[in-house]
């Protein structure tokens, strides 16, 4: 089955230290995307691809980069995690057609902070 | 400035009968309206859609109604199943660009 995957499923990290999430895919989709959902909130747009052409939203931490070496795979890297980073990362893929929006997203990460 | 807005965090109905989600938006630039439904440790499933050129799309149990008058768009559950029980997105697409509600819990009781 196509699908997107992400792995981990749950992540533990210290205050401060480097972490990587990372996506794939299976879809063969142009478009990828980072959202970072905290409890009781709306996921909210980190960053995407479109192809190799990375477009960051405007408030996003310069704490979060992103990295999309080939068309399956998209890496989130936290370059300093702090306490307020804890949330669930999930990560979607989209065909980037003219005619529809519809993402289909992976199970997500969810992201510890001790 | 949350544009897209579901103001029931919860809704509990019994099953078999019907569940109304609501959302609310705030942009008339949104052209392509979507629900997803999260349950919990799994990522949001595509539900169904919606074009800004309609106002009712329907699939199986599932319809979505879109009123742009008001700038509301509604889904409808019926007969609603305990299976049902998840958290419901509302997204409203901006350039391909998706902005999300907060969700609504639902729970279909027995």
């Amino acid at each position: 089955d196509a699908m997107v995957i992400q792995n981990p499923r749950y992540q533990v990290t210290q205050f401060g230290k480097p972490v990587t999430l990372s996506c794939s895919q299976t879809l063969n989709h142009n478009v990828m995307y980072w959202y970072q959902q905290k409890s009781s909130q709306a996921p909210k747009l980190l960053f995407h691809y479109y192809d190799k052409d990375f477009n960051n939203e405007a408030d996003t931490p310069d704490n979060f980069q992103s990295r999309r070496p080939n068309t399956s795979f998209c890496f989130l890297d936290i370059r300093s995690p702090g306490l307020g980073d804890a949330a669930m990362y999930l990560c979607a893929t989209d065909e980037g057609g003219e005619y529809t929006d519809t993402q289909y997203f992976g199970p997500g990460t969810r992201l510890t902070v001790l | 400035d949350q544009q897209v807005k579901q103001n029931s965090p919860s809704l509990s109905v019994q099953e078999g009968r019907i569940s109304i989600l609501n959302c609310d938006y705030t942009n008339s630039m949104f052209d392509y309206f979507l629900w997803y439904k999260k349950y919990p440790a799994e990522g949001p499933t595509f539900l169904i859609s919606i074009s800004s050129i309609k106002d009712k799309n329907e699939d199986g149990r599932f319809t979505v109604f879109l009123n742009k008058s008001a700038k509301h768009l509604s889904l409808h559950i019926v007969p609603s199943q305990p299976g049902d029980s998840a958290v419901y997105f509302c997204a409203a697409s901006d350039t391909g660009k998706l902005i999300f509600g907060q969700g609504t819990t639902l729970q279909v009781k027995p």
